[in-house]
C-alpha cells in the first residue's frame, strides 16, 4: 500500500538553489495538496489540485511554483530557496474535496 | 482571525485512562467539515476522524470520538483508554466549504503524552 509518495525525505539546500520535491500518489485521488509545516505549528497550504492540468494558490504559495500534468503527481518546485523556506513540506490527496486528506510521510528542508 | 484554536499546549493522560483535546472553530459558512490527526515524533500526519457540520450524531471511531457541539462551535476529540502509542501531537482542522475552498485550516496542534 504505497499511498502517496513524498520525496527526497530530507534535503539541505544553499540559499538561492532551486529544488522540486516530488509526490506521487497511486489511490486515484483527484485533489492534491502541498503544505509546509514550520516547527510548533499546524500546517499551511501552500497549493492545491482539483486534477489534471489544473492547480490553485493556497495560503501561502509565495516562492512555489507547482504543475499537475497527471492524476498521480503534483512536484512543488522551489526556484530560490530563501532561509524562510526551512520548514518541512507534506504532500496529500483525496478522492474528493470533502473526504479526508491522506498524507506523505514528509520532506524535511533546510536552506542554510 | 484565528479559524482554529486548540488551547491546550501540552496535556497528560494515564495510561488507560480517557482524554479529551479541546478545539473550537470560527466559520459563518452552514456546511464544513471537522477533522483531527494525529502526528507522532516519526512525522507522519495520520487521519482519525472526521465530522460534518449536517451529521446528527458525533463521529467515532475505535477509541476515538469527536463530541460536536456545533452552537458552542467546538469539535473535542475523546481518546478512551490511552495507551502509551497514543503520545503525539494532535492536530483540529477545518474545511470551509465556503466559496469553493478546498484548503484544511490546522490548529497549532496538543501535545498529548500518556503516563504509564
Amino acid at each position: 500500500n504505497a499511498g502517496v509518495t513524498q520525496t527526497p525525505k530530507f534535503r539541505i539546500l544553499k540559499i538561492g538553489q532551486s529544488m522540486t520535491l516530488q509526490c506521487a500518489q497511486d489511490m486515484n485521488h483527484n485533489y492534491m495538496y502541498w503544505y509546509r509545516q514550520d516547527p510548533g505549528m499546524g500546517l499551511k497550504l501552500i497549493y492545491y489540485s482539483v486534477g489534471a492540468g489544473i492547480t490553485d494558490k493556497g495560503e501561502v504559495p509565495n516562492g512555489y511554483n507547482v504543475s499537475r500534468s497527471t492524476t498521480e503527481d503534483f512536484p512543488l518546485r522551489l526556484e530560490l530557496a530563501a532561509p524562510s523556506q526551512t520548514s518541512v513540506y507534506f504532500c496529500a490527496s483525496s478522492y474528493l474535496s470533502n473526504q479526508p486528506q491522506h498524507f506523505g510521510d514528509g520532506t524535511r528542508l533546510s536552506i542554510l | 482571525a484565528q479559524k482554529i484554536t486548540q488551547t491546550q499546549p501540552g496535556m497528560f493522560v494515564q495510561e488507560k485512562e480517557a482524554v479529551t483535546l479541546d478545539c473550537t472553530y470560527d466559520t459563518s459558512d452552514p456546511s464544513y467539515g471537522l477533522f483531527w490527526y494525529k502526528q507522532p515524533s516519526s512525522g507522519e500526519m495520520i487521519f482519525l476522524i472526521y465530522q460534518g457540520s449536517y451529521d446528527q450524531q458525533n463521529a467515532t471511531e475505535g477509541r476515538y470520538s469527536l463530541n460536536f457541539q456545533k452552537a458552542r462551535k467546538s469539535a473535542n476529540l475523546v481518546i478512551s483508554a490511552s495507551q502509551l502509542g497514543d503520545s503525539a501531537m494532535y492536530f483540529c482542522a477545518m474545511r470551509d466549504d465556503g466559496a469553493g475552498s478546498y484548503q484544511l485550516t490546522f490548529g497549532k496542534g496538543t501535545k498529548l503524552s500518556v503516563i504509564p
